[in-house]
């Protein structure tokens, strides 16, 4: 069964500090998606990124960027000079080739102090 | 704001009813997608519908039903309402996705219905 493990629970960094948020996952596929997803404390989701299992390059968008690292099952999230804007939770998730066995990982919340 | 659109944005309703949520997508999205997350199971993917057609089929429960209609836009049904079924329903469009492959493109994500059954 697939599974995305978020091992931070909860977060807090002071601004401008660079923070990474962890994700794990677990699937016999060798194609998959991988996602991340932010829930501000307003309460709506936005999409951050999607990534395919064959796309191992890291990506950078701003102040943003992804691990990918097949070898240990991991696209770990980087945030460089966090800001306040950046609190939120932050979701990985997983699903295969034919969005089947869609999982999400429990969140981590991250909270960026002034 | 996305450009998705849910109504109601609140619900309050009892065990056993049924109810109807509804999501129009971005213009020219054919892709739609329903999550629902409550503090019990978090964040579950439900289905996903492109051009009218089912595509992919997560948590969805027997008594959820779903259906995308011509002009895209998109309903959610509940029935046989419990008490956990209490929580945000979020739908999310994406532009077309290529081929028969699933293909995941960038989602927009509308503001979700509340829906409380008491």
């Amino acid at each position: 069964a697939q599974k995305v493990t978020q091992a931070q629970t909860e977060i807090s960094v002071v601004e401008k500090e660079d923070v990474t948020l962890d994700c794990v996952y677990e699937t016999r596929d060798t194609t998959y998606y991988l996602f991340w997803y932010k829930q501000p404390p307003s309460g709506e989701l936005v999409f951050l990124i999607r990534r395919n299992s064959f796309d191992e390059q890291n990506e950078i968008s701003g102040r943003y960027s992804w691990n990918f690292q097949k070898s240990t099952s991991s696209f770990n999230f980087t945030i460089t000079a966090s800001q306040v804007v950046d609190s939120a939770v932050y979701f990985c998730a997983l699903t295969d080739n034919y969005g089947q066995n869609f999982v999400f990982g429990p969140g981590t919340r991250l909270s960026v102090l002034p | 704001d996305s450009g998705v659109t849910q109504t109601p944005k609140h619900l309050i309703t009892a065990t056993g009813q049924r109810v109807t949520l509804r999501c129009s997508p971005r213009s020219g999205d054919l892709s739609v997608y329903w999550y629902q997350q409550s503090l019990d199971q978090g964040l579950q993917f439900l289905i996903q519908y492109y051009n009218g057609e089912e595509r992919a089929k997560g948590n969805i429960l027997e008594r959820f039903s779903a259906q995308q209609f011509p002009d895209l836009h998109s309903e959610l049904n509940l029935s046989s309402l419990e008490l956990g079924d209490s929580a945000l329903y979020f739908c999310a469009s994406s532009a077309k996705a290529g081929g028969l492959s699933f293909s995941y493109n960038e989602q927009f994500f509308g503001p979700g219905t509340r829906l409380t059954v008491l």
